[in-house]
């Protein structure tokens, strides 16, 4: 079985552009999260969705957004961007209710 | 906010040697989990304990729950190598619609 895939693995970017992270989670996963892990640091959790539904945001401005396509896969969009965007983006995949979440490698964003 | 709050930050032991990380959160929850990320990839899953567990096994993990302490502890046995690695702690809060919330890591490094 397949795990969760994410794509790309790297994305260099300048200040103020734009940038599309995607996710595909593991088959039959209806719950597709994500992470911001800045150099060091936590996971600061960012956004879920469950059955194309945003569920939930964390505390990240407005131009940080994403949606859940019918197959569940996921993209997060992050516009404008500024160089503490910085980070290795983490998606995750859950099944209903089963609270285990099941991790992609990442994507490590660089903002120059 | 972070829920849970891991500590020490760091810790080195030799190879054999037995490490122990503890979790800390803040409000009450259904479940505890601990994941591990290796240098900058996504994470693994390693143990969930519920709220009315105390004490679970996982081959070399054992976890702990107090929730009248509100705290986990992370014990791995005979160290090895292929432990070092950072771990987290990560809690599903009672209500709410965040389903899980990370702690901020702790950071083993095993010498061989």
């Amino acid at each position: 079985e397949a795990g969760v895939t994410q794509s790309p693995t790297h994305l260099i970017k300048t200040r103020g552009q734009q940038a599309t992270l995607r996710c595909s989670p593991i088959s039959g996963h209806t719950s597709v999260y994500w992470y911001q892990q800045a150099l060091g640091l936590g996971l600061q959790f960012l956004l879920w969705y469950d059955e194309g539904e945003e569920r939930n945001r964390g505390n990240f401005p407005p131009r940080f957004s994403g949606r859940q396509f019918p197959n569940y896969s996921s993209e997060l969009n992050v516009n404008a961007l500024e160089l503490e965007d910085s980070a290795l983006y983490l998606c995750a995949s859950s099944w209903g209710v089963d609270e285990t979440q099941y991790f992609g490698p990442g994507t490590r964003l660089l903002v120059l | 906010s972070q829920q849970g709050e891991e500590d020490p930050q760091a810790l080195s032991i030799q190879e054999g040697e037995n490490a122990t990380m503890n979790c800390s959160y803040k409000t009450s929850i259904n479940n505890l989990q601990w994941y591990r990320q290796n240098s900058g990839r996504g994470l693994v899953h390693l143990i969930l304990i519920r709220s009315n567990e105390r004490e679970k096994h996982s081959g070399r993990l054992r976890v702990t729950l107090d929730t009248s302490k509100k705290s986990s502890s992370l014990l791995i046995t005979a160290s090895r190598a292929a432990d070092t690695a950072s771990y987290f702690c990560a809690t599903e809060s009672r209500g709410g619609y965040q389903k899980v919330t990370f702690g901020t890591g702790t950071k083993l490094q095993v010498i061989p």
